[in-house]
């Protein structure tokens, strides 16, 4: 059974960083790109970032490039974003999810608060 | 960037009823569309990838159709489980992008 785990959300002030992090189960990690969308409170979904299976290409809209990173461990099967800089407009839900063909599965989702 | 238009933003519905969600994009994307069902705990699962294949485990009762800019998702007879939000998702180019959502509510 494909199971998706996010960890590290909280709350944190504007400008600081936050690290996310995803253990993936129940699949061969190594095999999929992974990604990550955000829902911000009563809004719709968002996507964030996008990664290859080795790692070598990711993928961000304009409102993350920058300031945000997507990166993968194989041997953990786990996936990260790591978020700088953070904006008042990045309080959010942030899901972890599987690519194939589409968002195949997805995780229960951490949530990120940015305020002082 | 690829906009995507959803229609209705609300859906009130009766258990039975037939209901088609809308889905327009700002330009073509050659059936890249996929649906998604979000309830209310936040659970997100697919229903519908590539225009109109249904994802396993995905009830019978769920189909998608479309070409070109216009997509729909029909739901033939609502059960009880079918009150939700849904999110069209097009992935034909970066950024992907998803529509407003539309969300069905018991009537």
């Amino acid at each position: 059974e494909v199971q998706l785990v996010e960890s590290g959300g909280g709350l944190v002030q504007p400008g600081r960083s936050l690290k996310l992090s995803c253990a993936a189960s129940g699949f061969t990690f190594s095999n999929y790109y992974m990604a990550w969308v955000r829902q911000a409170p009563k809004k719709g979904l968002e996507w964030v970032a996008t990664i290859s299976t080795s790692g070598s290409r990711t993928y961000y809209p304009d409102s993350v490039k920058g300031r945000f990173t997507i990166s993968r461990d194989n041997a953990k099967s786990s996936l990260y974003l790591q978020m700088n800089s953070l904006k008042s407009e990045d309080t959010a839900t942030y899901y972890c999810a599987l690519l194939r063909t589409h968002f195949d599965y997805w995780g229960q989702g951490v949530m990120v608060t940015v305020s002082s | 960037d690829i906009q995507m238009t959803q229609s209705p933003s609300s859906l009130p519905a009766s258990l039975g009823e037939r209901v088609t969600i809308s889905c327009r994009a700002s330009q073509g994307i050659s059936n890249n569309l996929n649906w998604y069902q979000q309830k209310p705990d936040g659970t997100i699962k697919p229903l519908i990838y590539y225009t109109s294949n249904l994802q396993s485990g995905v009830p019978s009762r769920f189909s998608g159709s479309g070409s070109g800019t216009d997509y729909s998702l029909t739901i033939s007879r609502l059960e009880p489980e079918d009150f939700a939000m849904y999110y069209c998702q097009q992935d034909a180019s970066f950024p992907n992008t998803f529509g407003a959502g539309t969300k069905l509510e018991l009537k």
